[in-house]
Formats: C-alpha cells, sequence, structure tokens
C-alpha cells in the first residue's frame, strides 16, 4: 500500500524561527513530490520535485528531495505568522492519471 | 492562469436526497480531475479520478454508484452524491491537472456538504 507520512504533525514556532518539515514516503511507482500549502480552503501549490539532490526555493521556503532515502524536506527560514497553515506533501505515482497520495500534513502555527 | 472553481460552494440537504457538485477548470484545458474529501483536521483523502470521455477510476471503499463522476468536458466535471446521509457531510475538493501532463494539480475552493 502507498504510504506517505508527514511529521511533525503540529508545530508551534515564533516569528523569525526556522522551521522543517519532512515527508517520507513508500510508493510503488514514484514520479514526482509535491508540497502544497493549506490555509482555509484549497490546497495552494508551492513545489515539485523529481530529482534528487536539486533544491528548489522560492523566497524564504526551499525543498529538496532524496530518492534513495525516500524522503523530502520543506525548510521555511524567517517564519511570520502569515506562514500558519497545514502543509501538505503529496507523492505522484506515475500512472497515466498521474494520482497523488497525500500526507496527513504538518499544522505550523507561527506566534508573533 | 490556473483557476478551478466549484459550486456550490456551500450546500445543506436533507437525508436522502442527491446533491451535484461541479467542478471547472475556468482558463485550462484538464483531462484529468480529481475528487477528494476532507474531514476536519485531516488530509485529502482521494476518492476518485475522473477522466474526460471514460468512466470515473474510484478508490477503494468509495461507493461508485453513491458519488456518481461525470466528466463530460474538458474543463467540466461533475459529483453527484445520491441519497445523501449525515455520515457523507464533508469538505469535497476537487483539483485538475493541465493536459500538458504537469503533475501539479490546481485545487477548486472546495464545497463544504452538510446532510441533516
Amino acid at each position: 500500500e502507498d504510504k506517505v507520512v508527514q511529521s511533525p504533525l503540529s508545530l508551534v514556532v515564533h516569528e523569525g524561527d526556522t522551521v522543517t518539515l519532512n515527508c517520507s514516503y513508500e510508493v510503488t511507482n514514484f514520479r514526482s513530490l509535491l508540497w502544497y500549502k493549506q490555509e482555509k480552503k484549497a490546497p495552494t501549490f508551492l513545489f515539485m520535485l523529481t530529482s534528487s539532490g536539486i533544491e528548489k526555493k522560492s523566497g524564504r521556503l526551499s525543498s529538496i528531495l532524496d530518492k534513495k532515502e525516500l524522503f523530502s524536506i520543506l525548510n521555511i527560514t524567517a517564519t511570520q505568522t502569515g506562514d500558519s497553515a497545514v502543509y501538505l506533501c503529496a507523492v505522484v505515482l506515475n500512472t497515466n492519471a498521474g494520482k497523488s497520495t497525500f500526507g496527513d500534513g504538518t499544522t505550523l502555527t507561527v506566534k508573533p | 492562469g490556473a483557476v478551478v472553481s466549484q459550486h456550490p460552494s456551500w450546500v445543506i440537504c436533507k437525508s436522502g436526497t442527491s446533491v451535484k457538485i461541479e467542478c471547472r477548470s475556468l482558463d485550462f484545458q484538464a483531462t484529468t480531475m480529481f475528487w477528494y474529501r476532507q474531514f476536519p483536521k485531516q488530509s485529502l483523502m482521494l476518492m476518485a479520478t475522473s477522466n474526460e470521455g471514460s468512466k470515473a477510476t474510484y478508490e477503494q471503499g468509495v461507493e461508485k454508484d453513491k458519488f456518481l463522476i461525470n466528466h463530460a468536458s474538458l474543463t467540466l466535471s461533475t459529483l453527484t452524491v445520491t441519497s445523501a446521509h449525515p455520515e457523507d457531510s464533508s469538505f469535497y475538493i476537487c483539483s485538475a491537472s493541465r493536459t500538458s501532463g504537469s503533475d501539479e494539480q490546481y485545487f477548486g475552493p472546495g464545497t463544504r456538504l452538510t446532510v441533516t
């Protein structure tokens, strides 16, 4: 059974802190790994990772994939209250439809 | 670009009735759309994969006769919850992938269904 596990499940930090969110996976037919941010409603896309060791960066957020050890991390530096959200990791399978399996998410709360 | 809409955003219905939820890709064509269900404080649970012009592929444990999916065009997929019961109350989210094959999914804003 395909599995995506995120840790920690929740995290509370103060503004300015740096956080690292983890995502490990066991799937039969890996194609890519995606990170999403979900605030009140629908998830919004952050990163797509397909190759090991290549960091993707967007502002204070960055992410990297390790296909040998089957995990990815999402880093957020200098956190702000607006970073408070649920961060979802999804692994896309190499099927015709590109089905995704989602992890349970990490709830990040950034306090002022 | 890459906007997905859902309608309605919130619906209340009585037990035994059916509810239709629409998912539209507004500015791109989507060969594939996905339907998810999300319970409070839980992650997205894939219900089915909807392909334009063909039957949907349902995940294990999802009743295809209860959750009817129709993907009639490259911009529209519908989910009909038939004979709804209170346990069907949930947040239903659709997503769409571009036909160009990117793995990124664009999510609709979701539909909150409450069955009384």
